[in-house]
Order: C-alpha cells, then sequence, then structure tokens
C-alpha cells in the first residue's frame, strides 16, 4: 500500500522568505503526482501536476521537482506571502484512477 | 474551467438519518469520487465510480453508498448517519483521457455533522 508522508506537519515563516514543503512516498511506481492548496474549511485546488517522467514542472513562484527513484517530491514557493498561508498537500498516483494523500503541511507566513 | 459543485456547504443530521450528499461536474468526466478528510488522517477515498452505474470501493467504504445515474452526477448516501461520520467530505472528478493526465479538480466540500 502507498504511504504519502509530508514533514513538517506545520510552518511559519516571515514574508519574504522562500518555502520548501516536503512529500516522500513509498512505491516509486507512479503515474504522476500532484499538489493541492487548500484553504481551510474549503476544497482543494490543484497547483501542479508533475508526470513521472519528468523532473520538475514550473508555475509562476511556484515550482515542483521529483526524484521518483528516492520517492521524494519538494514543492518550492518562491518570495512568500501572507495569501500563500494555507495547507498544501501532495497526492501519488499509481496506474488506476486513484490518489494516495499526504496528511498535508499547514503553512502560515507572517507579515 | 472545470466546476464541481456539492449540493451544500453545512449539513447538520441526526443519528440514523438517511443523508445525501450530491456533487454534480460539468466537464464530462468520466471519473468521479467521494472522499472524506478528517484531521490528522488526510484523506481517504470512499467509493469511486468510473462511469455511469458503475463504481468501486475505495478504502473506507463501511457505512456509505453512491450512486451515479447520470454522467455529470455522483451521490453519497450515508443510509444511517452516525456520530463517527461527521468529517468534511469532498467530491472530485477527473477524465480518462491520457493527454488530461487523469488530474483530479475537486468541489468546495461538504461539512457534514451528525449529533
Amino acid at each position: 500500500k502507498q504511504e504519502v508522508t509530508q514533514i513538517p506537519a506545520a510552518l511559519s515563516v516571515p514574508e519574504g522568505e522562500n518555502l520548501v514543503l516536503n512529500c516522500s512516498f513509498t512505491d516509486s511506481a507512479i503515474y504522476n503526482l500532484q499538489w493541492f492548496r487548500q484553504d481551510p474549511g474549503k476544497g482543494l485546488t490543484s497547483l501542479l501536476l508533475i508526470q513521472s517522467s519528468q523532473r520538475e514542472q514550473t508555475s509562476g513562484r511556484l515550482n515542483a521537482s521529483l526524484d521518483k527513484s528516492s520517492g521524494r517530491s519538494t514543492l518550492y514557493i518562491a518570495a512568500s506571502q501572507p495569501g500563500d498561508s494555507a495547507t498544501y498537500l501532495c497526492a501519488v498516483r499509481k496506474a488506476d484512477y486513484k490518489l494516495s494523500f499526504g496528511a498535508g503541511t499547514t503553512v502560515t507566513v507572517r507579515a | 474551467d472545470v466546476k464541481v459543485t456539492q449540493s451544500s456547504r453545512y449539513l447538520v443530521k441526526r443519528t440514523g438519518e438517511k443523508v445525501f450528499l450530491e456533487c454534480v461536474q460539468d466537464m464530462d468526466h468520466e471519473n468521479m469520487f467521494w472522499y472524506r478528510q478528517d484531521p490528522g488522517l488526510g484523506l481517504r477515498l470512499i467509493y469511486f465510480s468510473y462511469d455511469v452505474k458503475m463504481k468501486e470501493k475505495g478504502d473506507i467504504p463501511e457505512g456509505y453508498s453512491v450512486s451515479r445515474e447520470k454522467k455529470e452526477r455522483f451521490s453519497l448516501i450515508l443510509e444511517s448517519a452516525s456520530t463517527n461520520q461527521t468529517s468534511m467530505y469532498l467530491c472530485a472528478s477527473s477524465s480518462r483521457k491520457i493527454l488530461l493526465n487523469y488530474e483530479q479538480y475537486f468541489g468546495p466540500g461538504t461539512r457534514l455533522t451528525v449529533t
């Protein structure tokens, strides 16, 4: 069974600092990995999807890297802003349609 | 833009009641999913459907059933609600087209409280 771990569970940084969020998974036979953002009491918003054949994916201030062989992905958020405060979840997909989720990292960016 | 909507944002029900949670997507997606999210446990898959009238159990199907009579609509049913089903329920959908990477899109969630 795929286990997905996100460390740390919570992170607090001053505005302007770069954020580094980690995700690890136990089974490297994945199809893709998706990073989501969740605001309190809301649904999930997809941020980036990175295919198993890709090393990284970028969107604006966000960059996600993937090292499939070691079972790790990292989400970098450059020059953090208070609006980046949210919970960030990673999820991996194997050959079927299902996603396995990590428990998330809750980020607070202090103004 | 993909839109996934859920019938209620907040719901309060009594123990033993039958509860229906509705989800609608407007992107002609084949796959639809129901998850529940609890603190410390993350998102867990309850059921998913890969076509009309087709369903498959997820990781925690006990106490739940589903219905998919139309492609755009996927319903989660709690036959007899219990307090341990108090949770945030999230619906998602995805295409089966490989070029779209099976990316999942989520609804806003329904916070269900069973008293």
